[in-house]
């Protein structure tokens, strides 16, 4: 079975820094991409980036190019998001995904997803 | 970036009675060498993580009801659930995947009338 466990999120002042974590199993991991999504209370979905399942090659969406940081561990099957100098418009809460199919890079279609993490940006 | 807009924002459909939702993209999502459209459609429900229902615009996940279909080519799709079940009351979307960045539409919210 393909679990996702998601942990990391908080609260956090404007201009703070949070990591989340996606622990996988059930799966091989390193095969597939993997990518961020969020959601901000009451809004729709928002991709926010994605690693390559070797993690060579990442994308990230404009707004958060130079504070956000994706990466993964393929020895520990977790994938990370480092994020700094949040902002208000950053809280949301915040979905790991799992690539459908294996790809040279990346497919951005998701079939599994994390529970859900809650970040809040708020002085 | 393609825009996904989709309609309605929400609507209300009987037990029993069919559901429409269409979603239209900026650009088309048909890649040519594949012919393949890259559409996919989600359920997400309150306080759950989205389910991928559709993928390649008409291609059913694995474990979703036949009630669920999707249609479409190009610029323009459909998502139609047959005869609507009260499990289905959820919030919709579309999503193409066919360039980055990915993006998906503002959402279409099922309720029981």
């Amino acid at each position: 079975e393909v679990l996702l466990l998601q942990s990391g999120g908080g609260l956090v002042q404007p201009g703070g820094s949070l990591r989340l974590s996606c622990a996988a199993s059930g799966f091989t991991f390193s095969n597939y991409a993997m990518s961020w999504v969020r959601q901000a209370p009451g809004k729709g979905l928002e991709w926010v980036s994605v690693i390559s399942g070797s993690g060579h090659s990442i994308y990230y969406i404009d707004s958060v190019k130079g504070r956000f940081t994706i990466s993964r561990d393929n020895s520990k099957n977790t994938l990370y998001l480092q994020m700094n100098g949040l902002r208000d418009d950053d809280t949301a809460v915040y979905y790991c995904a799992k690539d459908h199919e294996v790809t040279r890079e990346w497919q951005l279609l998701f079939d599994y997803w994390g529970q859900g993490t809650l970040v809040a940006v708020s002085s | 970036d393609i825009v996904m807009t989709q309609s309605p924002d929400s609507l209300a459909v009987s037990l029993g009675e069919r559901a429409t939702i269409n979603c239209k993209s900026s650009q088309s999502v048909l890649y040519s060498s594949d012919n393949k459209n890259y559409l996919a459609w989600y359920q997400q429900k309150p306080g759950q993580p989205p389910k991928l229902l559709i993928y390649w615009a008409s291609t059913r996940e694995s474990g979703v009801p036949d009630r669920f279909s999707g249609s479409g080519s190009g610029t323009d799709f459909t998502l139609t659930i047959s005869s609507l079940q009260a499990e289905d009351v959820a919030i919709y979307y579309c999503q193409q995947y066919d360039s980055n960045p990915l993006t998906f539409g503002g959402g279409t919210k099922v309720e029981i009338k």
